[in-house]
């Protein structure tokens, strides 16, 4: 069964500490991956990743995937207190002319002043 | 662009009771998703929609829930009749479809509490 495996669950530290959030995955008809930030209300986006190797960055943000080892990862540097959020892993993957997304379980980050 | 619109915002209701939640997805988009999201179980698709027509509803529980999407500007999902373990968030999301790797954009969500 195709699954995506977040870590760690949860995870507290002071601002200004730097984050790293893991996602492996194990799927079949792999398109991309994806990674959203969910605070209070819907998952807003942040990555998509399709090649292995390539980091993409958004400010604080950065992410690489690695298709060979099925795992990605979410760098946060210089966090501050509205990064605290659930971060949430997808890999979308294709099937029927559109895609579906199957999400992790998210990694609850609490950023402390 | 207003986004993806669902309504209603919070819903509460005995069980028993017919549920329908609503989403307007983004203009020009031309898939839609349905969503689920509970503590224990996280974000669930339940089925998805290219060009109005059901592609996928594996994720869809039980008889219960169907969902329709009578043109390309609105969507229902209902639930009848609804029981406690349904309460969730539920989101919709829409997408451009055809593209490589497409994203999804999701709706406020509906909290629907089943009592």
């Amino acid at each position: 069964e195709d699954k995506v495996v977040q870590s760690p669950l949860s995870l507290v530290v002071h601002e200004g500490d730097t984050v790293t959030l893991n996602c492996s995955y194990e799927v079949t008809n792999f398109r991309s991956l994806l990674w959203y930030k969910q605070e209070k209300k819907a998952p807003t986006f942040l990555f998509m990743l399709t090649s292995s190797g390539i980091e993409k960055k958004s400010g604080r943000l950065s992410s690489i995937l690695d298709k060979k080892e099925l795992f990605s990862i979410l760098n946060i540097t210089a966090t501050q207190t509205g990064d605290s959020a659930v971060y949430l892993c997808a890999y979308m993957y294709s099937g029927g002319g559109a895609d579906g997304l199957t999400f992790g379980k998210g990694t609850h980050l609490i950023i402390q002043p | 662009d207003a986004g993806v619109i669902q309504s209603p915002r919070h819903e509460v209701t005995e069980m028993g009771q017919e549920v329908t939640l609503r989403c307007k997805p983004i203009s020009g988009h031309n898939s839609l998703f349905w969503y689920r999201q509970t503590m224990m179980r996280g974000l669930e698709l339940l089925i998805y929609f290219n060009n109005n027509v059901p592609i996928d509803d594996s994720g869809m529980p039980e008889d219960r829930f169907s969902a329709k999407m009578p043109n390309a500007s609105f969507s229902t999902l209902k639930i009848q009749p609804s029981e406690p373990r349904d309460s969730a968030v539920y989101f919709c999301a829409s997408s451009l479809e055809g593209l490589a790797g497409t994203v999804q954009y999701f709706g406020a969500g509906t909290r629907l509490s089943v009592l």
